[in-house]
């Protein structure tokens, strides 16, 4: 089946700081998304990216499906970005999804 | 988040006992997924639907057994519980209909099999 990795594991930044999270998958794609886990538990989506880049506010994301990753940018890091970022593929022609391991983020203030 | 909702939030119960676990949207959304994430392993696929009784395997389906009669629920059940099927388990719903495949999910249950 597809692999999915990201890297780096573990991550603690300065409150401010910005950073660069990433995933690489083993396999063609048709989706792929960006969550993040807060501390409490609750996934929330935060990009649907297959290719290109999107943006929302302080957060960013690249996809290149061609050479099989996409990046997660946090600019200006904030202590509620804390938690866990798990990006998640679906193999083209497929609809099961398989998540990474996730990064967990920790920003102190 | 997105009409979603998971019942019970918690349970505590013996092994080889029946367990259903409840996911309920109010989003209309076409699939729905469960997920169990468990330490060192991230969430993984259990089972999803792709519309009214079309289910379909995911990576850790055996033990597991899921059942969508209506739009807006989708069941898990645990025919006979094991301690290893301990872990949060997780709904999520896609597809509005408008080509939007975002995965939104729910609060999570937490079981525990003692």
């Amino acid at each position: 089946g597809i692999q999915v990795e990201q890297s780096p594991p573990d991550l603690i930044l300065q409150e401010g700081a910005n950073s660069t999270l990433r995933c690489n998958f083993s396999d063609s794609v048709n989706n792929l998304q960006w969550f993040h886990q807060n501390p409490w538990g609750q996934l929330i989506n935060l990009f649907y990216i297959p290719s290109g880049t999107k943006q929302n506010g302080r957060l960013s994301a690249t996809t290149v499906a061609t050479e099989r990753y996409s990046l997660l940018y946090i600019s200006s890091s904030q202590t509620t970005d804390s938690g866990v970022y798990f990006c998640a593929v679906e193999r083209s022609g497929g609809f099961k999804t398989i998540f990474g391991a996730g990064t967990r983020l920790f920003v102190k203030a | 988040d997105a009409g979603i909702t998971q019942s019970p939030r918690h349970k505590v119960t013996e092994t080889g006992t029946p367990v259903t676990l409840r996911c309920h949207q109010t989003e209309n959304h076409r699939y729905m997924y469960w997920y169990r994430q468990d330490p060192g392993h991230g969430l993984r696929l259990i089972h999803y639907s792709y519309g009214v009784k079309d289910t379909d395997k995911g990576e850790v389906s055996d033990g597991y057994s899921v059942s969508r009669s209506k739009t807006e629920d989708f069941l898990l059940t645990l025919e006979s519980a094991t301690s290893s099927q301990t872990s949060v388990y997780f709904c999520a719903i896609s597809d509005d209909g408008t080509g939007a495949y975002e995965q939104y999910f729910g609060p999570g249950t937490r079981l525990t099999v003692t």
